[in-house]
């Protein structure tokens, strides 16, 4: 079974500080993992994605399979990034579509 | 075109009511999906179709039927729903096979209260 955990429901920071949301997840084979995030009042969007290892509105995520974890973090905070977080994992192979499941996310708030 | 649309925005049913939610893409994406859900939680998959098949129903109860008339439409037919029903209701979709398969597009979403 695939399983992806968020463990904070809420994080806060001010602006221009550092930012880590985090994510880890189970599962047995080779998984692929994304970053989907939901500002107020628009739809679930795709903020990146970890085998193409860009960085997307100054965010970064490095899957670490040792830990399995593949952490959100961006250096420097802005007011535009409040919003909900969620993790996801897809269990597709190359050959087929992706079922993907979503961590309980995390609201981040931004203070200005 | 690279959205996914969605209609209605809003819907308000009774228990006794049949209605209809309706998704379109103009992507070529040939694996389209139905997701429920409620507010502050995550999307809940419902039913995943590929190639026009329904390919996934994740034990969703059959006062949800889906219908896929072609690649771009994705319907989901509602009937005798409760009011735990209630919720907002995505779609999406994605292209089938390579690397890029996985990333789904989502919908705005309908929001349904049933009464």
């Amino acid at each position: 079974a695939q399983r992806v955990t968020q463990p904070e429901k809420l994080l806060s920071v001010f602006k221009g500080a550092p930012v880590e949301l985090k994510c880890n997840y189970s599962y047995s084979g080779s998984p692929e993992l994304f970053w989907y995030v939901q500002y107020s009042r628009q739809r679930l969007q795709l903020l990146l994605r970890h085998i193409s290892r860009e960085s997307i509105k100054g965010f970064t995520a490095d899957l670490n399979k040792g830990e399995t974890s593949f952490h959100l973090k961006k250096p420097f905070a802005q007011e535009e990034d409040s919003a909900m977080y969620y993790c996801a994992l897809s269990n597709a192979g190359g050959t087929s579509y992706g079922k993907l499941t979503f961590g309980q996310g995390t609201i981040l708030t931004v203070h200005p | 075109d690279t959205e996914v649309t969605q209609t209605p925005k809003h819907l308000v049913m009774g228990m006794t009511n049949k209605k209809s939610l309706k998704c379109e893409q103009h992507m070529g994406h040939r694996a389209m999906y139905w997701y429920k859900q409620k507010a502050k939680k995550p999307p809940e998959l419902m039913f995943v179709y590929s190639y026009e098949k329904l390919s996934i129903n994740e034990s969703v109860p059959s006062r949800f039927s889906p219908e896929c008339p072609n690649s771009s439409l994705l319907n989901l037919h509602l009937h005798a729903l409760q009011p735990e029903d209630s919720a907002l209701y995505l779609c999406a979709s994605s292209q089938v096979g390579g690397k890029s398969n996985n990333e789904q597009f989502f919908g705005p979403g309908t929001r349904l209260t049933v009464l």
